[in-house]
Order: structure tokens, then sequence, then C-alpha cells
């Protein structure tokens, strides 16, 4: 049973397009956090958000963390083809355990 | 590279017998953590030690044990295995063992029963 769930599944766009990955769970998490996974290797930490209503930005990455700490988004601007991967969220409870969403699969082709 | 050092790479192995998977943490982390990536199951937490002491369970099989040394590497014992144990095995660590830290994922063990 995933408690976070996480929209589309599957994401496939053209270079150059917008695109937004959603994150959405029952539970109220201590922070959430967003890796991407690249084919081989480990998920790698792309951000934390901490504070509801929290917004980050990273490069053309965007980061939005719900005002109930629930629910959160991850918006990318003209995305690019090194862009592809699998987003995964991950919600944190403060005796350190993380939970992580089933990932979105994002392809970004020229 | 995350730091993170994990082997053995890749094995397989047939139903029945037992793996072991071994993990460096990174330099001066205390905390190690054992995850579990299949296709049809995603990203599943199976266990947490923090200084040698376990800290947290998640869904681990009672057909597997880990341990973290007191040199702070960390095995993951896998026994009786089955074809649905098939899958990429990660181990991450971080500094402490607070929610919010930053962890950090070696490349995994693929594990393939046959």
């Amino acid at each position: 049973t995933q408690l976070l769930e996480q929209s589309p599944q599957f994401l496939s766009i053209q270079e150059g397009e917008n695109l937004t990955v959603y994150c959405n769970s029952s539970s109220v998490f201590s922070s959430l956090q967003w890796y991407r996974q690249e084919p081989g290797e480990g998920p790698v930490l792309l951000v934390t958000v901490v504070t509801g209503g929290e917004v980050k930005k990273l490069k053309r990455l965007t980061f939005q963390f719900g005002d109930a700490r629930k629910d959160s988004s991850l918006h990318i601007t003209a995305a690019q083809p090194g862009d592809t991967g699998l987003y995964l969220c991950a919600g944190a409870h403060s005796w350190g355990k993380l939970q992580f969403g089933a990932g979105t699969q994002v392809v970004v082709t020229p | 590279d995350s730091g993170v050092t994990q082997t053995p790479k890749h094995l397989i192995t047939a139903t029945g017998q037992r793996v072991t998977l071994r993990c460096s943490p990174r330099s001066g982390d205390l905390s190690v953590y054992w995850y579990q990536q299949s296709l049809d199951q995603g990203l599943q937490f199976l266990i947490q030690y923090y200084n040698g002491e376990e800290r947290a369970k998640g869904n681990i099989l009672e057909r597997f044990s880990a341990q973290q040394f007191p040199d702070l590497h960390s095995e993951l014992n896998l026994s009786s295995l089955e074809l649905g144990d098939s899958a990429l095995y990660f181990c991450a660590s971080s500094v402490e063992g607070q929610g919010g830290n930053t962890i950090y994922f070696g490349e995994g063990s693929w594990l393939t029963v046959v």
C-alpha cells in the first residue's frame, strides 16, 4: 500500500514543454523530499521542503509543499532531455523513516 | 558518486538460497537504511540502523535480517529466497537518524532469483 500517491505514473513530453508532477498523501510529514533516479543508479536528492506552503526553486525546477504538509508538486519549466528520469517523492517522519511514492517516469524527447 | 558503496552490484541465485548484501556508508554517517525497489512495489523501506542499533523497521520479511557493525558497515541477509525477492536493493546513509536529514543512496545491488 502506497501512502504517497504520485501522478501521473508516466509522462512523455517534448523538449521545451513544461510539466508538473504531483505527490499526495493522507498523512502529515515532518518534511518531504524529491529525488531523481536514473537507470542503474540510486535516487539522488533534489530538494527537501519542511514548512507548509514552502516553495523552493532549483534552476528550472519549482517545488511546493502543501499548506497542510500532506502534498507536494514539482514543476519543470522548459524541460530538457537531461531532465529524463524517475522522480520520487518521499515523506519523512520524525524518527528518520522515509516513505516513498511509486515515482513518476518522465521522458523528455529532443 | 554518493560515497555509499554496495557490493555485489549484481547477483543471480537460485530459489531457496541465501545471499548477503554489503554496504559501506559515507564516511562519518552513523545511520544506514536498506530499501527494496521492484517494478510492482516501488521503493520500499526495509530497516534502519543508527550507530549499530536498529532504529526503525519497515516492510522487512522475517526471512531477511540486517545488522550494522562497529565500523558502521552494514549487511542485509536474505534467506530462503523466492522468485519474488528479485529486486534492486539499495543501501543509504545519513549523518543522523532524524527525519529530514539528507540521505545518500548507493548504486544498489541487483538480485535475480531464478
